[in-house]
């Protein structure tokens, strides 16, 4: 199905425990973004993006990971887990310029305990 | 980068028009403004941008005062399921890599609309 999808949808996982979050889209787009949005809060971006094997930090890239080797996913990898990573993260894409829309997928609500 | 303001919540009754309004005093001549929702549990959608003119869409209304200080989206007529957080955001242009151009979307805390009956 053409979209953006990520996964796990849920997981709970381990203090010190590396974990990866998958995004995956069908569309092509350049620009992929990952956010994390905590309870009472909006959404904040930790690292971006702007094509394949290009990459730079957010607002909150401290303790995460990312690589793009392929156009299609970008993986978001939390090397050593801790609890104030517990949070819902969000993976987006748009096809980037300054008018397009830009395309999220439904999550992923990670615990750390 | 560019920053919004907006106000934290407002109610809207039922089948009216509900203006949310946007500051963004400090966005540059090519930055374009975004408004997205979010609805519960579910990730961001998008309904509206626009760079100085008003646009208009089967969703919504965007205003854009002439000094692009601000901005109003209009929902012309509200309904229970566009209870959500509202997002207005400015789209940031800055380099990355090598090089290269890219631009992201840096979300501010949004306005809870709520839709009464």
């Amino acid at each position: 199905d053409a979209g953006i999808t990520q996964s796990p949808r849920y997981k709970i996982t381990e203090t010190g425990r590396q974990v990866t979050l998958m995004c995956h889209q069908t569309w092509s787009h350049s620009y992929m973004f990952w956010y994390r949005q905590d309870l009472g809060h909006g959404l904040r971006l930790i690292y971006y993006s702007a094509a394949a094997d290009i990459t730079d930090k957010g607002e909150v890239p401290d303790g995460y990971v990312v690589s793009r080797s392929k156009t299609e996913n970008f993986p978001l990898t939390l090397e050593s887990a801790t609890r104030s990573q517990t949070s819902v993260y969000f993976c987006a894409s748009t096809n980037g310029g300054f008018a397009t829309e830009a395309f999220f997928g439904q999550g992923t609500r990670l615990t750390v305990v | 980068d560019a920053k919004t303001t907006q106000p934290t919540s407002m109610d809207c009754a039922e089948g009216r028009a509900a203006n949310l309004p946007c500051n963004h005093s400090t966005i540059s001549g090519n930055e374009y403004v975004y408004w997205y929702r979010q609805i519960h549990s579910q990730g961001p959608q998008y309904i509206i941008h626009g760079l100085k003119n008003n646009e208009t869409n089967e969703m919504a209304s965007l205003i854009i005062t002439e000094d692009r200080k601000s901005s109003t989206l209009i929902l012309p007529h509200a309904t229970l399921r566009d209870t959500a957080v509202y997002y207005c955001i400015v789209r940031v242009l800055s380099v990355v890599g090598r090089g290269g151009a890219t631009n992201k979307l840096i979300f501010g805390t949004g306005t809870l609309l709520a839709v009464q009956p």
